[in-house]
């Protein structure tokens, strides 16, 4: 059972326009949620968080927004650059220990 | 500073042979977990260290599965008699907990045949 989904597997945006990456979960457990981009055969590189207080946070061209209610989750990026392609992830947490669970990854394509 | 590494970056080995997989966090982060991501899978949590606490091995597939971290820092993840279905990239991450962001390094990629 998934508690961290990302429905959309892909994402194709024109340059300069912006990006909506969108997340699920369904544990009402999770305070603590963060977004990864990550490049082929390289690690998952952090790329902005939220904590559960807290329904948007913003650093530069990131905004991640938070909606408790509805259990969701959304990165925006704007403007979008072909630099921003790659595979984004977001993952929660929640537990003790801090552990991070994953949803399965957007692949987002910006075309020039 | 430097951030997480992960060596080896490659690996191939037989089925039934043993690996380790080695990282070495950040230097300071008292908190250090492992991953890995399966072909077409998302990122499993495997095992987490905090401190001189005993590991939370929760994530841990089956008994092949090991780790251990030596002085609070360097660890080496051992898997026994690998199988096939353990080619992944096996991926670590520290953090300075409670500090709930965790850093990434580059992943090892191994290869059952």
């Amino acid at each position: 059972d998934q508690q961290v989904k990302q429905n959309s597997p892909s994402l194709s945006v024109q340059e300069g326009r912006i990006s909506i990456l969108n997340c699920d979960y369904t544990n009402s457990m999770f305070d603590y949620f963060l977004w990864y981009k990550k490049y082929p055969a390289e690690g998952p590189t952090f790329l902005i968080s939220i904590s559960s207080i807290k329904d948007k946070n913003e650093d530069g061209r990131f905004t991640v927004f938070l909606n408790k209610s509805a259990k969701h989750l959304s990165l925006h990026i704007v403007p979008s650059q072909p630099g921003d392609s790659a595979v984004y992830f977001c993952a929660a947490s929640g537990d003790a220990g801090n552990m991070l669970t994953f949803g399965g990854g957007t692949r987002l394509m910006v075309k020039p | 500073g430097a951030g997480v590494s992960q060596s080896p970056s490659n690996k191939v080995t037989e089925k039934g042979k043993d690996v380790e997989l080695r990282c070495d966090p950040i230097s300071g982060h008292t908190a250090l977990y492992w991953y890995r991501q399966s072909l077409g899978q998302g990122l499993e949590f495997l095992i987490y260290f905090q401190g001189n606490s005993a590991p939370d091995k929760s994530g841990l597939p089956s008994d092949r599965f090991s780790a251990e971290r030596t002085g609070g820092s360097v660890s080496t993840l051992t898997i026994q008699r690998t199988q096939q279905e353990d080619s992944a990239v096996y991926l670590c991450a520290s953090t300075d907990w409670p500090q709930e962001t965790q850093y990434f390094g580059p992943g090892t990629r191994l290869l059952v045949l």
